[in-house]
């Protein structure tokens, strides 16, 4: 079975451009999260989608980020525009159910660099 | 302020030795914790967890501990081995759902032969 692919692997745009990342989660997971990692420290929770719906947007950091999840499978998060801040490794995850506590299966990440 | 805290970034230890790893977080209230494993390039892997209920869950050679008067976790490796060394980072559900995990800022563990 595959596990949470994402794409690209690594990004490296201007300050002021726009970068959209992907993310797949595994088939069949109706949740799919975004955190990201920001110079080596801890790892953050940007969002929660449950299908195409989103459930909690708390730690979306502004409103340069929009995350979509049109047709409750893969996910986009666009960075609109981009600012030196904005570099870091962003992960996805995802899991079956709803649930408190159900395991979360992250992908790989995508490293981003803004210059 | 930072909910969960990892106090070491990093740990050395010889292959065959114990390695210790410590979290320490804020609120009581807390009820459940993870440890995840993260090697390079890689995302986080879940590892073991524990419930507010225990003071100790073991699988393998992963023992994980639970002292709730100090608010601290500590995860335990016997015996390391050199595909132990990654960075491994303690994290807690902190949302009502139970979903939204806060992580500490990951130490991370070389393990030497």
């Amino acid at each position: 079975e595959a596990g949470v692919t994402q794409f690209p692997s690594h990004s490296v745009i201007e300050k002021g451009q726009t970068v959209t990342l992907r993310c797949d989660p595994i088939s069949g997971h109706d949740n799919l999260y975004w955190y990201r990692r920001v110079m080596g420290k801890e790892i953050k929770f940007l969002l929660h989608f449950v299908k195409e719906s989103k459930q909690d947007e708390s730690g979306m950091p502004n409103n340069r980020f929009l995350a979509e999840r049109t047709g409750g499978t893969y996910s986009t998060l666009k960075v609109q525009p981009a600012e030196l801040e904005d570099s870091g490794v962003y992960f996805c995850a995802s899991s079956q159910w709803t649930s408190a506590y159900n395991e979360q299966f992250f992908g790989p990440g995508t490293r981003l660099t803004v210059l | 302020d930072q909910q969960v805290k990892q106090n070491s970034p990093s740990l050395s230890v010889q292959e065959g030795r114990i390695s210790i790893l410590n979290c320490d977080y804020t609120n009581s209230m807390f009820d459940y914790f993870l440890w995840y494993k993260k090697y390079p390039a890689e995302g986080p892997t879940f590892l073991i967890s524990i419930s507010s209920i225990k003071d100790k869950n073991e699988d393998g050679r992963f023992t994980v501990f639970l002292n709730k008067s100090a608010k601290h976790l500590s995860l335990h490796i016997v015996p390391s081995q050199p595909g132990d060394s990654a960075v491994y980072f303690c994290a807690v559900p902190t949302n009502n759902a139970g979903n939204m995990l806060t992580f500490g800022g990951g130490t991370r563990l070389m393990v030497k032969p």
